[in-house]
């Protein structure tokens, strides 16, 4: 099975720099993906690691350490829009099923 | 509009009844997703298919659960009997099968049971 640990809520102000780390125990790891969701809407795909390092892409960025188990999700230059839940999932493989974690809400304040 | 449509976007429901969601994938699409969500939570897996055939189902499903992809298009979820518990806010996606990882999510059919 799949686990993914992340934190709840984050708060931080606009123009400010927030990182969500996410956990992850896998019985078999094929990489990492985050999903921003607004509030009543549906979660849209951001960024995907499938190798160590950073992907950067545009003011967001994704980071995976498999060795550690680890990533996060880097979010620079906050915006109040960026005002959302964010979720690490990891694929079974690719097109296959999503295991997410349980999420972090990011609150933007000005 | 060219994303993932689903229908309805509310359902409300007396316990003990049956109900059906539609979702509708994006058109070059083979796969398609299900998914549950309840609030604060991240979304959980209940099943997909590749085209027509359903390649897994959640052990997490009881069998109140079934769910269609008849042509290899739309696809149906059905609740029978529902039950409070079922109340949710269901997620269909799709994707270009092992093409890429990115799925793309509809904006889901909340039910609530009574």
């Amino acid at each position: 099975g799949q686990s993914l640990e992340q934190p709840s809520e984050v708060t931080a102000v606009e123009g400010a720099i927030v990182q969500i780390n996410c956990t992850y125990q896998t019985s078999g790891f094929y990489g990492l993906s985050w999903y921003q969701q607004h509030d009543g809407g549906a979660p849209t795909f951001l960024s995907y690691n499938a190798l160590d390092g950073l992907e950067e892409t545009g003011r967001f960025s994704s980071f995976l350490s498999r060795s550690d188990s680890y990533g996060y999700l880097l979010l620079q230059e906050l915006q109040m829009k960026d005002s959302a839940s964010y979720f690490c999932a990891a694929p079974k493989a690719a097109g296959n099923k999503l295991t997410f974690g349980g999420g972090t809400r990011v609150l933007v304040k000005p | 509009d060219t994303g993932v449509s689903q229908n309805p976007r509310h359902k409300i429901t007396k316990r003990g009844q049956n109900v059906t969601f539609r979702c509708d994938p994006i058109s070059e699409h083979n796969r398609l997703y299900w998914y549950r969500q309840t609030l604060g939570q991240g979304p959980e897996f209940l099943t997909y298919f590749q085209n027509e055939a359903q390649l897994e189902k959640s052990r997490l499903l009881s069998d109140r659960f079934s769910a269609e992809r008849p042509k290899g298009s739309f696809s149906t979820l059905e609740i029978q009997r529902t039950e409070q518990g079922d109340s949710a806010m269901y997620l269909c996606a799709s994707s270009l099968g092992t093409v890429t990882l990115e799925q793309y999510f509809g904006p889901g059919t909340r039910l609530t049971v009574t």
